[in-house]
């Protein structure tokens, strides 16, 4: 299994700024995962982000909205840009497992306020 | 876009068995059937998977029946650290997507 962190474990910020948030993972891994969980609900697939190409993006997410980075194989950050308070929600990173891209190991979650 | 529900909550004892179905009529053919348990403030954390049938791991059973339009998370003996929400994650034959179900919140009481 792998062991993933982020940063900032939770934030309030004001609308129109943008916050980068960090997904830092123990071992090298070839797809990383971004997610968006509202409170109460379950999880929405933002990426997909492959290191060396372009973050795969969900329909209903721009990279506009949602840049993401993938400069190594254990790092990566989704930047939520000009946040509007329907911004606010638990993002979190995961990574695929050894077996399959089923198996996933999340991090604990940014949970970002925007007022 | 087909969507993977799931029962909103469950309650449960201490020692009993506990069972949660998830419908997902829309699984592409080929994809597994994975389950998580999350914790509040925490991400959600692998518990099983399978493809068909029966899959039993230290934890939990996972059972599949031949049209694989459903699974049914098996607890045996649940405790109070089992209260968690769970969530069932599988591939959209529509989109190829993994999708994961609407989550079932189970309390455990003693």
């Amino acid at each position: 299994s792998a062991v993933i962190s982020q940063k900032p474990s939770r934030d309030i910020c004001q609308r129109g700024t943008s916050l980068t948030i960090q997904c830092q993972v123990d071992s090298q891994v070839t797809m990383m995962f971004w997610y968006r969980q509202q409170p109460g609900q379950s999880l929405t697939l933002i990426a997909t982000a492959n290191q060396g190409s372009e973050a795969t993006y969900e329909s209903g997410f721009v990279i506009d909205k949602f840049p993401i980075s993938r400069p190594n194989l254990t790092f990566s950050t989704l930047t939520v840009s000009n946040m509007s308070p329907e911004d606010s929600s638990i993002y979190l990173c995961s990574v695929g497992g050894t077996s399959s891209s089923y198996e996933q190991y999340f991090g604990p979650g940014t949970r970002l306020t925007v007022t | 876009l087909a969507k993977t529900t799931q029962p909103i909550s469950m309650d449960s004892y201490e020692g009993q068995e506990v069972n949660i179905t998830c419908s997902h009529n829309n699984i592409a053919t080929n994809d597994y059937i994975t389950w998580y348990q999350q914790f509040p403030s925490q991400g959600p954390r692998f518990i099983i998977q399978g493809y068909k049938t029966k899959v039993t791991n230290e934890v939990a059973s996972l059972f599949i029946p031949a049209d694989r339009k459903s699974s049914t998370l098996s607890l045996p003996r649940v405790s109070l650290s089992d209260t968690a929400v769970y969530y069932c994650l599988v591939g959209d034959i529509g989109t190829d997507k993994l999708i994961f179900g609407t989550g079932t919140r189970l309390q455990v009481f003693p």
